[in-house]
């Protein structure tokens, strides 16, 4: 079992639409989680941390299930430019090893 | 926000010869440095930990002899891939950690997409 598990996509979503992804990992001493942004052929960028609570930035909400070991992106209102990979990442204490899941493919067409 | 720049952004080269790849943190010093490869439609995969001043730490499966790293400053670390052949080729994507951040965030190079013919 990977030690972090995506689905890959592609989610096919048009302008406006809402899409979630989930993400899931089996360490449970798993510490941080992330969402990081890959564009085709670039570096990742990191698009937000995920926090116990649950976590909002603009149209993107973060959420984290520590009981279930699952963490959600939520994108509302979904823009052209949202087109890209989204990379769960999870680490454990000390940040020592971030562990990348394999990405989930979003396309927004018009 | 912190910068790290990596060189060269793609290197094609023939096989048998090295490449370096070189990973440098321009505004913070960066004790640990991490090198990845992704190849194509697939995750990246952690390859080393590159401490400063001491040896990598290599992930199991990566052959230390092959892919040499060193990390002789605070902002620097450089990966050579010795004798590449062609699968070799693939994305190789350094990161760091800004040492005076408790975030934890990484900041990642542009990446070096090697092609070994």
């Amino acid at each position: 079992r990977k030690e972090v598990e995506q689905d890959p996509g592609p989610f096919n979503v048009p302008e406006g639409a809402t899409v979630a992804f989930n993400c899931t990992y089996s360490n449970s001493a798993s510490q941080s989680f992330f969402w990081y942004r890959q564009d085709c052929r670039k570096e990742p960028k990191l698009l937000m941390s995920v926090y116990s609570s649950g976590n909002e930035d603009g149209r993107f909400t973060a959420q984290l299930n520590r009981a279930s070991q699952y963490i959600s992106l939520l994108i509302r209102d979904s823009k052209l430019s949202d087109s890209a990979t989204y990379l769960c990442v999870v680490t454990t204490t000390g940040f020592q090893k971030l562990v990348f899941g394999t990405g989930t493919r979003l396309l927004v067409s018009p | 926000g912190a910068v790290v720049s990596q060189h060269p952004s793609w290197v094609i080269c023939k096989s048998g010869t090295s490449v370096k790849i070189e990973c440098r943190s321009l505004d913070f010093q960066a004790t640990t440095m991490f090198w990845y490869r992704q190849f194509p439609k697939q995750s990246l995969m952690l390859m080393a930990t590159s401490n400063e001043g001491s040896k990598a730490t290599y992930e199991q499966g990566v052959e230390k002899d092959k892919f040499l790293i060193n990390h002789a400053s605070l902002t620097l670390s450089t990966l050579t891939v010795t004798s590449a052949h062609p699968e070799d080729s693939s994305f190789y994507i350094c990161s760091a950690r800004d040492r005076g951040r408790v975030s934890g965030e990484l900041f990642f190079g542009e990446g070096s997409r090697l092609t070994v013919l």
